[in-house]
């Protein structure tokens, strides 16, 4: 079993769909939980952090984090044309940030 | 600020040729990560440096080597191309080092390889 599974997609939705991406992780260790946007031909750029479990909400978007079920989830609503990019999740446990496993990425992508 | 800036964005390389990637942040972050992104594959640690003059190997090191002489730059260098090889290359650079702070990895445009 791999460390961190995210299924690539491509997720293609219609704009103003909610939209939801997903990781699940074998680490039970994990207690740092990240998501990455990476628009085509560039570098990924933070855009939620959550520490252990809970929610965390920051505008359109929602990030959950169920230890017990070593999910994690991201959530958009509203979604626009230009939240068309590659999600990454990214996980860590107590260390440095070399530590961080990334997901393979889901490729979103939403209509006008 | 210009971030992180890595150069070239694009290299064709023969096997066997031998080529360095540019890294350079101004951030004055003292820790600094390469990675390398296969189609379809989550980021894989390549090395990590987390001062001028320290650096240490991640998950993929083989037929790689870096250099830390400044906070600002990070090369990396490739020797001896091969196929396997054919990626894409990201430099990132971060403050805290740690994911306990809410940490941010700050990523470069990226660097388009092949070997052919």
């Amino acid at each position: 079993q791999k460390e961190v599974e995210q299924d690539p997609g491509p997720l293609s939705v219609p704009e103003g769909a909610i939209v939801s991406l997903n990781c699940t992780y074998s680490n039970s260790a994990f207690q740092y939980f990240m998501w990455y946007r990476q628009y085509s031909r560039k570098g990924p750029e933070l855009l939620m952090y959550t520490y252990s479990s809970g929610n965390k909400e920051d505008g359109r978007f929602t990030a959950q984090v169920d230890k017990s079920s070593k999910y994690i989830s991201l959530f958009i609503r509203d979604s626009q044309p230009s939240d068309s990019a590659t999600y990454l999740c990214a996980m860590s446990f107590q260390g440095g940030s070399e530590k961080l496993v990334f997901g393979k990425g889901t490729k979103l992508t939403v209509n006008p | 600020n210009a971030g992180v800036t890595q150069t070239p964005k694009f290299r064709i390389l023969k096997i066997g040729q031998s080529m360095t990637l540019q890294c350079t942040q101004d951030m004055n972050h003292n820790y600094m990560y390469w990675y390398r992104q296969d189609p379809g594959m989550g980021l894989k640690l390549i090395y990590y440096s987390v001062g001028a003059g320290i650096t240490d190997k991640g998950e993929v090191p083989n037929g790689y080597n870096v250099s830390r002489s400044t906070t600002e730059d990070f090369p990396l260098r490739l020797e001896l191309a091969a196929p396997s090889q054919t990626s894409v290359y990201f430099c990132a650079s971060s403050y805290w080092g740690s994911p306990a702070v809410n940490e941010k990895l700050f990523f470069g445009s990226g660097t388009q390889l092949s070997v052919l």
